[in-house]
């Protein structure tokens, strides 16, 4: 049981590249979070979804687009890099229980530097 | 919209002693959780405790209690028994039930002094 998973651990992008941060958890659950943390921040929610084929906007969600075909795996698309963008992106998941009180379960973050 | 404030950029507590991290919250929503997360400095998110609105009882697990106040809209995390391994950065969140949208605090840096 690996949890969640996140590829790769760091990159550095050129401005204007496009790339996917993967995310994959094997808990079965229904629920999956993309984050950002920028220096010295608290985390902001990028996109979040509630099932396969199901997707929504969370707090900060320009610049980055996401799909979700199965339950398992929940990618993040940046298509034309920003420095702005610069940051450490986390993926989490959480079974569907209902309650404000799912605890989500973190991947171990993605570093990614665009110069 | 939801607001979470932590007022303590850095802490430092002696080994063995006790220390509140504070967290005051802002909703408008009458159903919501707290949650407190640790982040050492290898970077990865650790969930500690949560607390729910119409929790009648403060949250504990093991070493940590939340100091809920509902009326104050605070949330103080309760470390008892600092170890030099509690040395990190704590995050108070908050998520209300009809909204998916989790909100973190800016952190708090703890460090603990042997």
């Amino acid at each position: 049981n690996a949890g969640v998973t996140q590829t790769p651990k760091f990159r550095i992008l050129k401005i204007g590249q496009s790339m996917t941060l993967q995310c994959t958890q094997d808990m079965n659950h229904n629920y999956m979070y993309w984050y950002r943390q920028d220096p010295g921040m608290g985390l902001k929610l990028i996109y979040y979804s509630v099932g396969a084929g199901i997707t929504d906007k969370g707090e900060v969600p320009n610049g980055y687009n996401v799909s979700r075909s199965t339950t398992e795996d929940f990618p993040l698309r940046l298509e034309l890099a920003a420095p702005s963008q610069t940051s450490v992106y986390f993926c989490a998941s959480s079974a569907a229980t209902g309650t404000p009180g799912e605890t989500q379960y973190f991947g171990p973050g993605t570093r990614l530097l665009v110069l | 919209a939801q607001k979470i404030t932590q007022t303590q950029p850095g802490m430092f507590v002696q080994e063995k002693e006790a220390v509140t991290l504070d967290c005051t919250y802002d909703t408008s929503d009458p159903s919501y959780g707290l949650f407190w997360y640790k982040q050492p400095s290898s970077g990865e998110m650790i969930f500690l405790i949560y607390q729910g609105s119409y929790d009648q009882q403060n949250a504990t697990e093991g070493r940590y209690s939340l100091n809920f106040q509902k009326a104050r809209k605070s949330a103080n995390l309760v470390i008892s028994a600092s170890q030099l391994g509690d040395s990190a950065m704590y995050f108070c969140a908050m998520r209300s039930y009809n909204n998916n949208d989790m909100r973190f605090g800016a952190g708090t840096r703890l460090t603990v002094k042997p």
